[in-house]
């Protein structure tokens, strides 16, 4: 039962274009999204987070979305540069115990 | 500059040993995690501790065990490696800062264990 997937093992995009990475959670009571940077035998990088009370967040190159409804969030990336690519978790929290869900990660390639 | 730092970041060692994955972190943070990760998986809680002489097993079933002697330190100890331990060890530590962009989580770098 995984609550936080994110179904597109892999997506390669053309430098300079759009990268849309997806993320579904099932769990309504989630509350706080947190979208992290992970390359091989290192630790995930903070990237970007957004609140339940907000649709989307911004920063820099990096802009998340939140649909509450249709308990989806979406991370992109404009415009995408080569030295973006690595493997995006998204991961979610719903109490103060801190314990964060992550899905299963995309690998994004951005090709020169 | 890392305020978590784990060692070794990596590890091969034969079945059977025994062996200690060290984490520290110097922002006193009173929660610390263990994850575990393998290729093209997601991020699995395997154990968590609020605070000194406290821990808990996480989401993930696993065969290590976490002491919390003092609040800057979180060591993964597995009395017997076995192959299917291979993997990699990343370990977090939160104040919970949701004020903060990053929810005041931080990862330390990840040890890579593999067992042969």
């Amino acid at each position: 039962d995984q609550q936080v997937k994110q179904n597109s093992p892999s997506l390669s995009v053309q430098e300079g274009r759009i990268s849309i990475l997806n993320c579904d959670y099932t769990n309504s009571m989630f509350d706080y999204f947190l979208w992290y940077k992970k390359y091989p035998a290192e630790g995930p990088t903070f990237l970007i987070s957004i609140s339940s009370i907000k649709d989307k967040n911004e920063d820099g190159r990096f802009t998340v979305f939140l649909n509450k409804s249709a308990k989806h969030l979406s991370l992109h990336i404009v415009p995408s540069q080569p030295g973006d690519s690595a493997v995006y978790f998204c991961a979610a929290s719903g109490s103060n115990t801190g314990k964060l869900i992550f899905g299963q990660g995309t690998t994004l390639q951005v090709k020169p | 500059e890392a305020d978590i730092y784990q060692t070794p970041r990596y590890l091969v060692i034969g079945t059977g040993k025994k062996i200690t994955l060290e984490c520290s972190q110097t922002m006193g943070h009173d929660k610390m995690y263990w994850y575990q990760q393998d290729p093209g998986m997601e991020l699995h809680l395997i154990h968590y501790s609020y605070g000194v002489n406290s821990t808990e097993k996480g989401d993930l079933s696993s065969e290590s065990t976490v002491s919390r002697i003092r609040t800057e330190h979180f060591p993964l100890t597995l009395e017997s490696a076995r192959p299917s331990h291979t993997s990699q060890y990343l370990c977090a530590s939160s104040d919970l800062s949701r004020g903060t962009k990053n929810y005041g989580y931080t990862f330390g770098s990840g040890t890579r264990l593999t067992v042969v």
